[in-house]
């Protein structure tokens, strides 16, 4: 059955670094997400990647974070400078289609980042 | 605003024993309800959609428009079903973005 890949699995960085997760969809998807889940609490939506360009972020997606799909393959999260309440465990997660269909995500196994 | 809510963090019962796992939603359109599960150390799977009406290992839920609640059900708990059960919603055609209740851990005893 085809993956979500994302790499690295745990990522340790101090405050102020930028840090870049890599995500690798599932190749006929077209829709791409980063969620993040903080210890403890809920998963989060950051946003959402369609065509290559962002189609929805929330708040928590400020100026630190960008995305972008620089081969076709590949699907980054950016954070330019890391904040200690940027660490969370950050998903990935892809969509063959969007709404209407009753289509959910296919997620991959997560990138733990640790900001000290 | 569109919420799912998820009323016990903590659900432990026997195993055999019927299973009920809570989910209510808000939400004024015609949304699209998913249960996903996480089981220890692994990815987040998708276990069931409303719109497939389909029971995944065991598991069914309904969803009720009337009491907003999309309720995860088993007749007969198994210890492999401990795990983290998470209630998700999409507000409806046309759009991309799936947000999650808090989760319930679902814990199965021998």
């Amino acid at each position: 059955e085809p993956e979500v890949t994302q790499t690295p699995s745990h990522q340790v960085t101090q405050m102020g670094q930028e840090v870049i997760l890599r995500c690798v969809p599932i190749s006929n998807h077209l829709y791409f997400y980063w969620y993040r889940q903080i210890l403890g609490q809920k998963v989060e939506f950051l946003v959402s990647f369609y065509n290559n360009e962002i189609s929805e972020k929330s708040e928590i997606f400020d100026d630190q974070f960008s995305v972008e799909r620089p081969d076709g393959s590949n699907f980054t999260l950016k954070i330019r400078s890391t904040k200690l309440e940027d660490s969370a465990m950050y998903f990935c997660a892809s969509s063959e289609r969007t709404g209407g269909g009753g289509y959910g995500y296919t997620f991959g196994s997560g990138t733990r980042l640790t900001v000290v | 605003a569109q919420r799912v809510t998820q009323p016990e963090k903590l659900l432990s019962v026997f195993k055999g024993a019927p299973v009920e796992l809570k989910c209510n939603y808000s939400y004024s359109g015609s949304p699209e309800l998913f249960w996903y599960v996480q089981y220890s150390r692994q990815r987040l799977q998708l276990l069931l959609r409303h719109i497939s009406r389909e029971s995944i290992k065991g598991f069914t839920a309904d969803l009720n428009k009337g009491e907003t609640s999309f309720h995860l059900k088993k007749p007969f708990a198994q210890e492999e079903d401990s795990a983290m059960y998470y209630c998700a919603l999409r507000s409806g055609s046309s759009a991309s973005k799936i947000i999650f209740g808090s989760g319930t851990r679902l814990s199965i005893r021998p």
